[in-house]
């Protein structure tokens, strides 16, 4: 089965610190995905990768980057955390065939409060 | 834009009863579809997908329902078991630009003894 491994599960940090949040998946997938959940919200899509150094903006980038630099890695970043950056983050990556959608397999998130 | 949405926020069944978890999508050229469990503290996990091109599909204990008429998708848990208790989101593949998964908001699924 494929693994998607965040590195950390629960983060405190503080307000305006740099925080890295890592994910690694071990299948050779192409396409990996950051999430943040958040009550009522559902998922949120930050950032997304389809190759190495490739990035791509969701739907709520501001405050984070990214940084592809190996195929398995997938690191998201805040350069200067906030509190409304408190939430659940999830990592997922996927491998679908050239012109197809497949469902992503999803680590198993890493909560982060920013105090 | 895209939007994914859940009829009910919370659902409680007990034990043994059938459950279904109701999901109204907004895009009509979307071809792909999945739900997702989520047990507390992990991530959510593949549990069925259907493409537009069916209309049911069955798994283990689980089916899938599909109306493209009226853009609904349903998830129907037989024999609700306590372990079944978790939120279930849907999601619906985006047709514009790169394809990729929105999700719905979730819906969570209480199940007594």
């Amino acid at each position: 089965d494929v693994k998607v491994t965040q590195s950390s599960r629960y983060l405190v940090k503080r307000t305006g610190e740099k925080v890295f949040l890592e994910c690694v998946q071990d299948m050779d997938h192409e396409n990996m995905f950051w999430y943040r959940q958040d009550p009522g919200l559902g998922l949120r899509l930050i950032y997304f990768s389809y190759d190495v150094k490739m990035k791509e903006k969701g739907d709520i980038p501001e405050g984070y980057s990214v940084s592809r630099e190996k195929k398995e890695r997938f690191s998201l970043i805040l350069e200067s955390a906030s509190t409304n950056q408190t939430s659940m983050y999830l990592c997922a990556s996927s491998s679908p065939p050239r012109g197809q959608i497949y469902g992503y397999t999803f680590g198993s998130g890493t909560r982060l409060t920013v105090v | 834009g895209e939007s994914v949405g859940l009829h009910l926020p919370t659902l409680s069944v007990q034990e043994g009863d059938n459950s279904i978890i109701n999901c109204a999508y907004s895009n009509s050229a979307s071809d792909y579809f999945i739900w997702y469990k989520q047990e507390s503290g992990k991530g959510p996990q593949f549990i069925i997908d259907i493409r537009s091109n069916m209309d049911k599909r069955q798994g283990q204990r689980v089916t899938v329902l599909l109306n493209k008429t009226v853009k609904h998708l349903s998830l129907q848990i037989a024999a609700t078991q306590p372990g079944d208790s978790a939120v279930y989101f849907c999601a619906e593949n985006s047709k514009t630009g790169f394809q990729k998964l929105v999700f719905g908001t979730g819906t969570r699924l209480l199940v007594s003894p």
